[in-house]
């Protein structure tokens, strides 16, 4: 069955750093999708990319975060200065047609701690 | 707006009980609906989801779910629990085109 592959699972990063967290979306899906987790709160929303542009974003998306799709297979969420409170699961999801039908395919996450 | 309310963050059953999973959703339009279960340190599954028609849906593992709209509900069940079942289990809505909201969620113990 068709995965969406997060790279890596675990990462570390100092307060202040660059991070760059990446997905490889299934080949056909058209929609991607960025959700984070803090422990033990719900999965939020973050943002969503159709068409080489963002559809929609959530308040939590500011100007640190940025998305990307520099090739024909990867998604990448960029963080341009790290803060403790961005330490979460990172979940990169994609969809065919768009959520409303078909739900999406979540990738098993990056987990980001900033110390 | 879209919102979920789980109600319940932690569920405990005997191996072979009834398993029932509650969740309550808010929308202003026909909600696409949806229950995933994330095991630990995994990512999330989608285990079975509502859009239109029949309001009693099935999914993996022999886990169901039925719509009532009259309730706003979509409660999550399974007839008998197996410790495999152990896991946090997300009730989620469509929050238009783009985007699910999620509920907090409700972590089931299953014990033997």
């Amino acid at each position: 069955e068709p995965e969406v592959t997060q790279t890596p699972s675990h990462q570390v990063t100092q307060m202040g750093q660059e991070v760059i967290l990446r997905c490889v979306p299934i080949s056909n899906h058209l929609y991607f999708y960025w959700y984070r987790q803090i422990l033990g709160q719900k999965v939020e929303f973050l943002v969503s990319f159709y068409n080489n542009e963002i559809s929609e974003k959530s308040e939590i998306f500011d100007d640190q975060f940025s998305v990307e799709r520099p090739d024909g297979s990867n998604f990448t969420l960029k963080i341009r200065s790290t803060k403790l409170e961005d330490s979460a699961m990172y979940f990169c999801a994609s969809s065919e047609y768009g959520m409303g039908n078909y739900g999406y395919t979540f990738g098993s996450g990056t987990r980001l701690t900033v110390v | 707006a879209q919102s979920v309310t789980q109600l319940g963050s932690h569920v405990s059953v005997s191996e072979g009980a009834l398993v029932l999973l509650r969740c309550n959703y808010s929308s202003s339009v026909p909600p696409y609906l949806f229950w995933y279960v994330q095991y630990p340190n995994q990512g999330l599954q989608l285990l079975l989801k509502y859009t239109t028609g029949a309001t009693l849906v099935k999914g993996i593992n022999g886990f169901e779910a039925e719509f009532k709209k009259s309730e706003t509900s979509f409660h999550l069940t399974k007839p008998s629990a197996h410790m495999s079942d152990a896991a946090e289990y997300f009730c989620a809505v469509s929050g238009g085109y783009n985007k699910l909201i999620f509920g907090a969620g409700t972590r089931l113990a299953v014990h033997p």
